[in-house]
């Protein structure tokens, strides 16, 4: 069946760091991924999507690229804010069938 | 543009005590819903999805249940709840876009069973 791995948290950054959450994915078909965002107390809100290989998300300056070959969508922003502090959830979607990684939680420091 | 509504945003039960928890959406048909449950500190459980009206699956075996009575209304029920009831309850709707479905999230109730 398909599932979403993601790296286990908490990440502690300090501010204009580079930020790197890895994301790796099995699945039977071809997928498309995401990134959710989750800030404190509130739902998810979708941060980007890839829905072909090689294609590359982008949003509010994170990236992410769809790898195939390594099954991989890996969260990635050069330099992290403290507004960027939440947990983020990679989650692929195939048909009507969506799975979520166990989320990871970011907090970026000043 | 569509929305999604949950109510109430937080709730405080006694164990043994009922629940009712709903999820409105606005501004699509059709939609495929979704319940999820998010323990403190952890990911999402998804616990049931319905693609109709009347239509419920079941992710898991536990003292909830939910109901779609109409279109765009889900309701997530309990007849008697228990001290792991409490979390963080999400609804979602998504729409099938061609191979894949982009599901959206409602804001959460925060569910607290003391």
């Amino acid at each position: 069946g398909n599932s979403v791995t993601q790296m286990e948290g908490p990440v502690t950054l300090s501010e204009e760091a580079f930020l790197t959450i890895n994301c790796t994915y099995t699945a039977t078909g071809y997928p498309s991924l995401f990134w959710y965002v989750q800030y404190p107390g509130e739902g998810l809100q979708l941060l980007l999507k890839a829905t072909k290989a090689d294609d590359k998300g982008s949003n509010k300056g994170f990236e992410a690229t769809y790898r195939k070959e390594t099954t991989s969508f890996h969260l990635e922003k050069g330099s992290v804010q403290v507004s960027d502090s939440a947990v983020y959830f990679c989650a692929l979607s195939e048909g009507n069938d969506m799975r979520f990684g166990a989320g990871t939680r970011l907090t970026v420091k000043p | 543009s569509q929305t999604i509504h949950q109510w109430p945003a937080t709730l405080v039960q006694p164990v043994g005590s009922p629940l009712s928890l709903e999820c409105t959406v606005e501004g699509t048909s059709n939609p495929n819903l979704y319940w999820y449950r998010q323990a403190a500190g952890r990911g999402l459980q998804l616990l049931f999805y319905s693609v109709g009206i009347g239509q419920i699956s079941s992710e898991v075996p536990q003292n909830l249940s939910a109901s779609r009575p109409q279109d765009r209304q889900f309701i997530l029920s309990s007849k008697k709840l228990l001290l792991s009831d409490s979390g963080f309850y999400l609804c979602a709707w998504s729409v099938l876009r061609g191979r894949y479905n982009e599901q959206f999230f409602g804001p959460g109730t925060r569910l607290t069973v003391l």
